[in-house]
């Protein structure tokens, strides 16, 4: 079994709906990432959380919003999608410490119409 | 390759080949860095980390060269095979400063082995 696992995996939708895409882990780490990958700009970190109590925004978070509802579970919304958002998206985890890596799921790839 | 614009840099090699990918980085704060392979359909896969202590690491088939001076950092490929074929990233991080934990991604380079 994965051990970080997104759902849905690709998810259609259209200009101005509520979104939300769903991470889970059973790494047992405490930090949990989201990214969006556009092609030729790499990934970029959207917000990022360190226990279940902490946020923090990160590079690009206008127009999204996270929920870290138990240390395995962190959520990413989009409260009203624009086309600009069709992207790749990525969850992550690391274990605590600075020198560790990141480990990613398989993406969720969304669709603004 | 370096980063160009919008257009991924890519390599193409023949099977058995050395291959080579280069990074730039842009914080010379940085001291912490990663290679991520990504196939396609999948999410990024650690390859190698090394730390700015460090001017080489080496894995299987996998060596990491970090230059400081020149805020350069490579990853070369030894016997290239067509199960390497992905896009290659790499991150880096001030680990031991304020931005630990957070990576910033260059844009990639795609490499291609041709049987």
């Amino acid at each position: 079994d994965a051990d970080v696992t997104q759902t849905p995996r690709n998810r259609i939708t259209k200009t101005g709906k509520r979104i939300m895409l769903e991470c889970s882990q059973t790494k047992g780490h405490d930090r949990m990432y989201w990214y969006r990958q556009d092609p030729g700009l790499g990934l970029r970190l959207i917000y990022y959380s360190f226990d279940v109590k902490d946020i923090n925004k990160g590079e690009i978070s206008d127009g999204y919003s996270v929920s870290r509802q138990a240390q395995a579970k962190f959520s990413l919304s989009l409260e009203s999608a624009i086309p600009n958002q069709t992207a790749l998206y990525f969850c992550a985890t690391s274990s605590g410490g600075s020198y560790n890596e990141q480990f990613f799921g398989p993406g969720t790839r969304l669709t603004v119409l | 390759g370096e980063s160009v614009g919008l257009h991924l840099p890519t390599l193409s090699v023949q099977e058995g080949d050395n291959s080579i990918i280069n990074c730039a980085y842009s914080n010379s704060a940085s001291d912490y860095f990663i290679w991520y392979k990504q196939e396609s359909g999948k999410g990024p896969q650690f390859i190698i980390d090394i730390r700015s202590n460090m001017d080489k690491r080496q894995g299987q088939r996998v060596t990491v060269l970090l230059n400081k001076t020149v805020k350069h950092l490579s990853l070369q490929i030894a016997a290239t095979q067509p199960g390497d074929s992905a896009v290659y990233f790499c991150a880096e991080t001030n680990a031991g400063g304020t931005s630990y934990g957070k990576l910033t991604f260059g844009q990639g380079t795609i490499l291609t082995v041709h049987p």
